[in-house]
């Protein structure tokens, strides 16, 4: 059983391009977790999601920002036309469906904003 | 949603000292607490989690307390080693829904 996979692990970006971050959970898991990660910091929750569902986006930007994790394939986190604050590690975490377990963290995506 | 607050954010102790770090969380209703240990460049990774019908659990130098009343929870790391150094990241979630971090604590163990 693989772990979470997160890819690309480094993303360059021009100022107005999009980035897309790919998070594959691990099997059988059908939540998932964005958080953003600026050096030195902590994590910061951006959307929860479950299998076609947004379920609390809360955390994340009302523009440029959008997640989507469909029936099938891989969550996608999506920025429009990224500025340099958008700068940041960003990482995602799995968890089954069962109440109370451990969440899961890919690698993260590192995207720069140049 | 729940809120969580870490405290300190930085820790600096000497090998062998015990380390504590302290969270609060505001939500009555979450129910499970995971702590996560995050080094340098790498992903956040699971240390211990304790769950809210237990007060405390301990692994082997690891140990969290839980009060529920006060919705405090505490990570306790004894006899520490060089290897101890991280990022200590707390959470708290409801029936696993929502998990919400604390801002981080950055330990440092000098030998």
């Amino acid at each position: 059983n693989a772990g979470v996979m997160q890819n690309p692990r480094h993303l360059v970006r021009r100022r107005g391009q999009e980035a897309r971050l790919r998070c594959s959970p691990m099997k059988g898991h059908s939540h998932v977790y964005w958080y953003r990660q600026l050096p030195e910091e902590g994590l910061k929750f951006m959307v929860y999601l479950q299998k076609e569902n947004i379920i609390d986006e809360s955390g994340m930007p009302k523009e440029r920002f959008s997640a989507e994790f469909p029936k099938e394939g891989p969550s996608i986190l999506r920025i429009q036309q990224v500025v340099r604050g958008d700068s940041a590690a960003y990482f995602c975490a799995s968890s089954p469906q069962a109440t109370n377990t451990e969440a899961f963290f890919g690698q993260g995506t590192r995207l720069t904003v140049v | 949603g729940e809120n969580v607050e870490q405290h300190p954010s930085t820790l600096s102790v000497q090998e062998g000292d015990s380390a504590v770090i302290k969270c609060t969380y505001s939500d009555s209703a979450s129910n499970y607490f995971p702590w996560y240990k995050q080094e340098l460049g790498k992903r956040p990774q699971l240390i211990i989690d304790i769950r809210s019908n237990v007060g405390e659990k301990k692994d082997q130098r690891i140990a969290v307390t839980l009060n529920k009343t006060a919705k405090h929870f505490s990570l306790h790391i004894t006899e520490t080693q060089p290897e101890d150094s991280a990022v200590y990241f707390c959470a708290a979630s409801r029936n696993n829904n929502d998990m919400r971090f604390g801002a981080g604590t950055r330990l440092t163990v000098k030998p």
